[in-house]
């Protein structure tokens, strides 16, 4: 069964600083790999998304995640934080991309210091 | 575009009612699916569907049914509710499976049940 670890409930970041979320996968064949944000009582926004090919990706707002296979992570990365990334963040993986297969992790909080 | 449009935002139940929660999507996207979120799991997937007609269980579906009589909408039926049942649900429709879809979540349906 596929599986995601977010290993960090909480992170606290100054704002203009850099920030790293870590997600860490279980996946049989070459999965699906999504980072969603949820801002305060908001639904989720999909920020990126890997398929295949190049393994690092671009998404929304500033923000890129890496994928490596090696270490089964796909680590979200932006360089300089704003007050309004402040949200909850949730790596999925999906064998196939739909609506009916995502697995959540638990998400990692993300709180913007001034 | 209205995407996937939820209803209703909030909703405070007795234990032992019944209720629907209803789900809409105007994409004409094929998969649709309910998602629970609790404090500290992320999102579990409830029950989806992959067509009209078509419906199957997800990670938690006991409690819960579904029915997906046309495209557009997928409600989620509670038919005793219980506490256990007190969550934030979301729903999400994609296209297809695969490379290069997409899912998209409404907005939330806040459910308490007392």
């Amino acid at each position: 069964a596929q599986s995601v670890t977010q290993p960090d409930i909480h992170i606290t970041v100054s704002e203009g600083a850099s920030l790293e979320l870590r997600c860490n996968y279980s996946y049989g064949a070459t999965p699906y790999l999504f980072w969603y944000v949820q801002s305060p009582g908001q639904g989720l926004q999909l920020l990126l998304k890997y398929f295949s090919g190049d393994t690092l990706v671009q998404g929304i707002k500033g923000f890129e995640a890496e994928f490596k296979r090696s270490q089964s992570s796909f680590n979200l990365r932006k360089p300089s934080v704003h007050w309004s990334d402040a949200a909850e963040y949730f790596c999925a993986v999906d064998s196939g991309g739909g609506a009916d297969g995502l697995t959540f992790g638990k998400g990692t909080h993300l709180i913007i210091q001034p | 575009n209205a995407g996937v449009t939820q209803t209703p935002k909030f909703q405070v139940l007795k234990t032992g009612q019944s209720m629907t929660l209803q789900c809409a999507q105007d994409m004409n996207h094929e998969y649709m699916s309910w998602y629970r979120q609790d404090p500290g799991m992320g999102l579990r997937l409830i029950h989806y569907s992959v067509g009209a007609g078509i419906t199957d269980q997800g990670e938690v579906p006991n409690g819960y049914n579904v029915s997906r009589s046309t495209t557009e909408d997928f409600p989620l039926r509670l038919l005793s509710a219980a506490p256990s049942q007190t969550s934030v649900y979301f729903c999400a429709s994609s296209r297809d499976r695969g490379m290069n879809t997409e899912a998209f979540f409404g907005q939330g349906t806040r459910l308490t049940v007392v």
